[in-house]
């Protein structure tokens, strides 16, 4: 069965600083894996989409990363600012068609 | 502008008394979805649909029904709902089109989700 870890649960740091969150999966046999972030009180935003047999994608200050052979993607915010503060998922679609998401990073960015 | 609609917002009920929560896009996608956040488990899939009169379970599809008659509604019913389904519950769409991996390729757009308490 697939799991998805996210490491770690929270996170605060200054502005400006460059940060990594890290998402793990058991399961290789994945379609894609997609990263989202949800501010309190509202719905999920997709970020990124890196597809199975890509390494990375970018987006802005956000670039992930892919390595599905060790069951691993992180997501590199760089300058952060505090309005990324939100809480990311990760999650991968398996090959069955469903899709299983992580229990999320809380950032807190502190001007 | 391009969204996915839920209704209704907040919602308190108590066991038993059947009710649905409405989803609805404007985006003609294929795919939409329902999933539940709960603390401390996060998000779980309920039930999803490729297209219309096409549904299959997600991981936890126990006391939950759907429909899909048309692309745009994929209305989620509580035939007797239950205090463990007190939950944060989300829909989503993607357009979903083409074969194997393709209609999974694309990103999901989620609605702003319905708090369901039910006591």
């Amino acid at each position: 069965k697939q799991e998805v870890t996210q490491i770690p649960a929270a996170l605060s740091v200054p502005e400006g600083e460059n940060l990594v969150l890290n998402c793990s999966f058991t399961d290789s046999a994945i379609y894609n894996l997609q990263w989202f972030r949800q501010d309190p009180g509202k719905g999920l935003t997709s970020l990124l989409l890196i597809q199975s047999s890509q390494r990375e994608q970018t987006s802005g200050r956000l670039n992930a990363s892919l390595d599905k052979s060790s069951g691993r993607s992180t997501l590199y915010i760089a300058a952060s600012q505090p309005g990324d503060s939100a809480t990311y998922l990760c999650a991968v679609y398996n090959q069955g068609g469903k899709l299983i998401f992580g229990q999320g990073t809380e950032l807190s960015v502190k001007p | 502008e391009a969204q996915v609609t839920q209704n209704p917002r907040y919602l308190i009920t108590v066991t038993g008394k059947k009710l649905t929560v409405t989803c609805s896009q404007n985006m003609n996608h294929e795919y939409m979805s329902w999933y539940r956040q709960d603390p401390g488990l996060g998000l779980r899939q309920i039930y999803y649909s490729m297209n219309v009169e096409v549904t299959d379970k997600g991981d936890v599809p126990e006391g939950y029904k759907v429909s899909r008659k048309e692309k745009r509604n994929f209305p989620l019913i509580l035939e007797s709902p239950s205090p463990n389904q007190t939950s944060l519950y989300f829909c989503a769409s993607s357009p979903g089109r083409g074969q194997g991996a393709k209609r999974y390729n694309s990103p999901l757009h989620f609605g702003n989700g319905t708090r369901l308490t039910v006591t």
